[in-house]
Parts: C-alpha cells; sequence; structure tokens
C-alpha cells in the first residue's frame, strides 16, 4: 500500500489563479480529510469527505474553496482566484473508519507570487 | 467549539533527562486525545491515543478530565525522540472531525 499520495508536491500560482490539489487516499480509506498548515502554525482542519459527501467543511473559507472526493478517482481541493494568503502547505489525511487514526500525505505546497 | 493549546512551541532537554509535553484541550463533551508525531523526513504518524491507555516508544499521555489536559511523557529521552509533535482532539458528537493543537518542536540534545 502506496500510502496516501498527494500530488502535486509544490505548486506555484500567480494571484488570480486557480490551483487543484489532488489526494489519493490508502486502499480501502473511503474517508479523506483536508487541513491547511500556514508558516509557524498548526494543522487547521478545513474538509472532511466521504465518496460524494461532503461530512464537515466547517474549517473551509467559505468563498473561493471547494473540495470534492468522487466516486472514482482521488479527492481534490481546489482554490479559486487564489490570493498570496493562500500560500501554504495543504495536508491530506484518509481513514478506512472514522476513528481518529489518520494517515497523512506528504503535502503540497502552494506559493502564490 | 473545541481547541486544542500546547503552549510551548519549542521545548530542548538532553538526553536521558525526562520530557513533558504539554496539552491542554477546551471541549464540552466527551472527547477522545491523540499524540502525533512528525519526525524529520517522515509523515505525520499517529504516535498513541488515551483509549489505548498503552506506552509507544517509551511515552504516555494520561487524559485529566478535571485539568482538561493529555499531557505526554518519557522519563528518559533518547535523541531519536526528536521530532514535532501534536496534541489532537477528536469529538465524539457531531461530524467527529480530529483538531490539531499548534505542535511543539523537541529537541534532544547530546
Amino acid at each position: 500500500n502506496a500510502g496516501v499520495m498527494q500530488n502535486p508536491r509544490h505548486l506555484v500560482r500567480r494571484r488570480g489563479q486557480e490551483a487543484r490539489l489532488r489526494c489519493s487516499p490508502m486502499k480501502g480509506h473511503s474517508h479523506v480529510y483536508w487541513y491547511r498548515q500556514l508558516p509557524e502554525e498548526g494543522l487547521k482542519f478545513m474538509v472532511y469527505l466521504q465518496k460524494e459527501n461532503i461530512i464537515d467543511e466547517s474549517g473551509m473559507p467559505k468563498e473561493r474553496f471547494s473540495a470534492e472526493f468522487p466516486k472514482e478517482g482521488p479527492s481534490i481541493l481546489r482554490i479559486q482566484q487564489v490570493v498570496r494568503g493562500d500560500s501554504a502547505a495543504y495536508f491530506c489525511a484518509s481513514s478506512p473508519s472514522n476513528t481518529g487514526e489518520l494517515f497523512f500525505g506528504e503535502g503540497s505546497r502552494l506559493t502564490v507570487l | 467549539a473545541q481547541r486544542v493549546t500546547q503552549p510551548e512551541k519549542l521545548l530542548s532537554v538532553f538526553k536521558g533527562a525526562p520530557v513533558e509535553l504539554k496539552c491542554n484541550y477546551s471541549y464540552s463533551g466527551s472527547p477522545e486525545l491523540f499524540w502525533y508525531v512528525q519526525y524529520s523526513r517522515q509523515r505525520l504518524q499517529l504516535l498513541l491515543r488515551h483509549i489505548s491507555r498503552e506506552s509507544i516508544k517509551g511515552f504516555t499521555a494520561d487524559l485529566n478530565k478535571g485539568e482538561t489536559s493529555f499531557h505526554l511523557k518519557k522519563p528518559f529521552a533518547q535523541e531519536e525522540d526528536s521530532a514535532m509533535y501534536y496534541c489532537a482532539l477528536r469529538t465524539i458528537q457531531g461530524a467527529q472531525k480530529l483538531v490539531f493543537g499548534q505542535g511543539t518542536r523537541l529537541t534532544i540534545n547530546p
């Protein structure tokens, strides 16, 4: 089992562009979580998804950010019209069930110029 | 709202000395508490959870509901314990998301 795979590992965007971050959970895992880590800060919960359903998006900014986890394919975190403040590391985690043990990816580092 | 506080961003101790990483939480319900660890160049991974009541790599943590704390302890630190440590809380009610503290960077000096 290759573990949680995130891509791209590094992404550079100019202000106003769109950023798409992908996360392939571990095989057999149907729960996906996205976290954001700003410089010098901890992990901030963004969204929790199960296949085709958003369970909790209370940590997601109301505008410009969206997430999905389709029946087939990876989970996608989409940021539209990026701004400099979106520069951060975005971590995806998955679990086979909601037990609190999360398996993390290596993160995607977004830099907005 | 649930919150996890790790008051120390950095903690440095000598090899062989005792280690205590502090974690306090606020949550109106009954929480589940976890410690996650990230070693250099590795992914964040689960270290231990309070319901297991086990010692992992010599570390233990006791949930103190009266003080709303879940401090991580090890009697004799080893150099390989140097890492970033995150305390996390999972809500029992609702969507059961995992909320993390800001993390403590532990450095063990030889």
